[in-house]
């Protein structure tokens, strides 16, 4: 299994407050992202890294910000909570940018009242 | 961002029957790839496909790339409740740029009743 591990693994927050999570690799990969999952609406994909210090958005990256320091870890901002970001979020990682196989973290539940 | 829709959403059967799963889209993707999530986990890749018309078996599990490269096949044979999970298909998520990202179909929730 590659090492993955996301933090917290479970969160209960109120709406307004800020929240990180944090995804560490130890597989030294390139390629790092942060997705949410939905029940009618699959993996979303909401930033990526490429490498150190860059960072790009997905798809549904409002309210959301990322930074990548570190080759190993990949950190999610809520800047501000809001119910709507009450999801399961899941960090990836791969290492080739063609017939790119993805591996993912045990992901987070993240709860926002 | 190219779109692939998965069917059925949902599938109930009983141990021993055969299935597939689908997973189209209008779009040609230069590879797609399938992969298994159980429940309180990530996904976990199976195959990746990557020629039209290819097949690929892993045990009990069949998949197929159309010829034209739109569309794949998930094929089951003999189900077990081991096979219980999500099935999602993924592909490269823009046409003819970088394939480091990846765009997910919402996937099949399969449940193999004992």
């Amino acid at each position: 299994d590659a090492g993955i591990t996301q933090s917290p693994r479970h969160k209960v927050t109120e709406t307004g407050t800020p929240v990180t999570l944090r995804c560490h690799q130890t597989e030294n990969h390139r390629y790092m992202y942060w997705y949410r999952q939905d029940p009618g609406h699959g993996l979303r994909l909401i930033h990526y890294s490429y490498g150190v210090k860059d960072t790009d958005k997905g798809e549904v990256s409002d309210g959301y910000s990322v930074s990548r320091s570190k080759t190993e870890d990949f950190l999610l901002t809520l800047e501000s909570a809001t119910s709507s970001q009450t999801s399961v979020y899941f960090c990836a990682i791969s290492d080739r940018a063609s017939g790119n196989e993805q591996f993912f973290g045990p992901g987070t539940r993240l709860t926002v009242l | 961002t190219q779109l692939l829709e998965q069917s059925p959403q949902f599938l109930s059967i009983q141990e021993g029957e055969n299935l597939t799963v689908y997973c189209n889209s209008s779009s040609v993707f230069s590879s797609l790839q399938w992969y298994r999530q159980e429940p309180g986990e990530g996904p976990v890749l199976l195959v990746t496909v990557v020629t039209g018309g290819e097949v690929k078996k892993l045990k009990r599990l069949t998949f197929q790339f159309g010829d034209a490269r739109k569309d794949s096949s998930l094929h089951i044979t003999a189900a077990q409740p081991g096979d219980t999970g999500l099935y999602l298909c993924a592909g490269p998520a823009d046409s003819g740029g970088s394939n480091y990202k990846l765009t997910f179909g919402k996937g099949t929730l399969l449940t193999v009743n004992p």
